[in-house]
């Protein structure tokens, strides 16, 4: 069974730009849930999505999107990106949140 | 929501010893925990999670132990080896759709 994979892998972009990120996930999952990774922060819930809903989203401004499509791939958006937004953003999936997340490898997000 | 503590933030141990980490957390209608190890440059990976009917589940040198009146979860690894060296990350998973990680807790063994 292929894993969780993102694209791109490694993105640089400046300040005011937008960027989408994409994660598809393992086949048959559903569950399709994002995260921040940064140096000391661990990992931060951006939001979950499952069967094209979202039913959570963190603690992010509204600059940070995502939405969810029939075939479980998902997509991340940011919009008027600042330098804060550096980060490895990681997309997990899972059959449900009470099942194993399996982790993509990350798409690196360099601001300038 | 929930929140999740985590600590130590960095443990070394000598190889051979034993290391434990241990979290809290808030939501007591949580009732999966996880643990996720990341190797440096990698993916975090699963290596043992517990449910809340659940005290305690053992798998090779990897121990996890859940009192859920306390509210806390520890992860117990047994004759580490340097292979072990890794971050080290503790999740609760309750009924808001979100899992909630730990800050992370960095592990070296020392040879």
């Amino acid at each position: 069974k292929a894993g969780v994979t993102q694209t791109p892998r490694y993105l640089i972009k400046t300040r005011g730009q937008q960027v989408t990120l994409s994660c598809s996930p393992i086949s048959g999952h559903r569950s399709v849930s994002w995260y921040q990774q940064t140096p000391g922060q661990g990992l931060q819930f951006l939001f979950e999505y499952f069967s094209e809903t979202q039913r959570n989203k963190g603690n992010f401004p509204g600059r940070f999107s995502g939405r969810q499509f029939s075939n479980s791939r998902s997509e991340m958006n940011v919009s008027t990106l600042e330098l804060g937004d550096s980060a490895l953003y990681l997309c997990a999936s899972s059959l449900s949140l009470e099942n194993e997340q399996f982790f993509g490898p990350g798409t690196r997000l360099t601001v300038l | 929501g929930e929140n999740v503590e985590q600590h130590p933030s960095t443990l070394s141990v000598q190889e051979g010893d034993s290391a434990v980490i241990k979290c809290t957390y808030s939501d007591s209608a949580s009732n999966y925990f996880p643990w996720y190890k990341q190797e440096l440059g990698k993916r975090p990976q699963l290596i043992i999670d517990i449910r809340s009917n659940v005290g305690e589940k053992k798998d090779q040198r990897i121990a996890v132990t859940l009192n859920k009146t306390a509210k806390h979860f520890s992860l117990h690894i047994t004759e580490t080896q340097p292979e072990d060296s890794a971050v080290y990350f503790c999740a609760a998973s309750g009924s808001d759709y979100k899992l909630s990680f730990g800050a992370g807790t960095t592990v070296t063994v020392r040879a």
